[in-house]
């Protein structure tokens, strides 16, 4: 069965700061996705980022980029320059490659961006 | 419309009673999903429809809950004889058709079930 963890249940960061949170994953498939989904309080669920297994290159979304570490199974989310608004539940999902879209996330990681 | 809706935003039922929640997903969306999301946890999948069909209910954690989505767009989950483990968030998530990469899961902004 495939599992995500993140092992972050709070993180904080200074406004302008950069901050990374963490996720690691355990899978014997070698064609999957992975995910950063945030949650505001509002509890909308917005994708952030996508990364795809067979790509080496980190995948980048403006502030947002990731560190995708395949043989260790780590894909960690840095967000520079934090803003006000990045503050949430960030949740990381993993994707099979050959089902249907059924995603696995893990337990989320509060982050609180101080003015 | 212009994204997933839910309805209602939030459900207190008494145990023991029936709940019905809706989701209307994004128009021309094919798949869509349901999951719970217990208090301080991610997301767990309960089922998955592609049109009116429902190709996996593999999440649903027992018969006394029911999804369904009969004309393959507005979904209904039912939970029958609610019990307090079932107070949670339901999510809805609608997507196109399986592509190469997977296309993006649109959330809606959920249903608070409270049982008491």
């Amino acid at each position: 069965a495939q599992t995500v963890t993140q092992s972050q249940p709070e993180m904080s960061v200074q406004e302008a700061e950069t901050v990374t949170l963490s996720c690691t994953y355990d899978t014997s498939e070698s064609d999957y996705y992975l995910f950063w989904y945030k949650q505001p309080p509002s509890r909308q669920m917005i994708l952030v980022i996508r990364q795809e297994a067979y790509k080496q290159q980190n995948a980048t979304e403006n502030r947002f980029s990731v560190n995708f570490q395949k043989a260790a199974k780590s894909f960690s989310l840095k967000i520079s320059d934090s803003q006000l608004g990045d503050a949430a539940m960030y949740f990381c999902a993993y994707l099979r490659g050959s089902t249907l879209g059924r995603l696995y996330f893990g337990r989320g990681t509060q982050l609180t961006v101080w003015p | 419309g212009a994204g997933v809706s839910q309805s209602p935003r939030y459900k207190v039922a008494k145990r023991g009673q029936d709940v019905a929640l809706r989701c209307d997903p994004i128009s021309g969306h094919v798949s869509l999903f349901w999951y719970q999301q217990a208090l301080g946890q991610g997301p767990e999948f309960l089922t998955y429809f592609q049109n009116e069909a429902q190709l996996d209910k593999s999440g649903l954690p027992s018969d006394r809950f029911f999804a369904e989505r009969p004309e393959g767009s507005v979904s209904t989950l039912k939970i029958q004889r609610t019990q307090q483990e079932d107070s949670a968030v339901y999510l809805c998530a609608s997507t196109l058709p399986s592509g190469t990469p997977p296309r993006e899961q649109y959330f809606g902004p959920g249903t608070r079930l409270t049982v008491t």
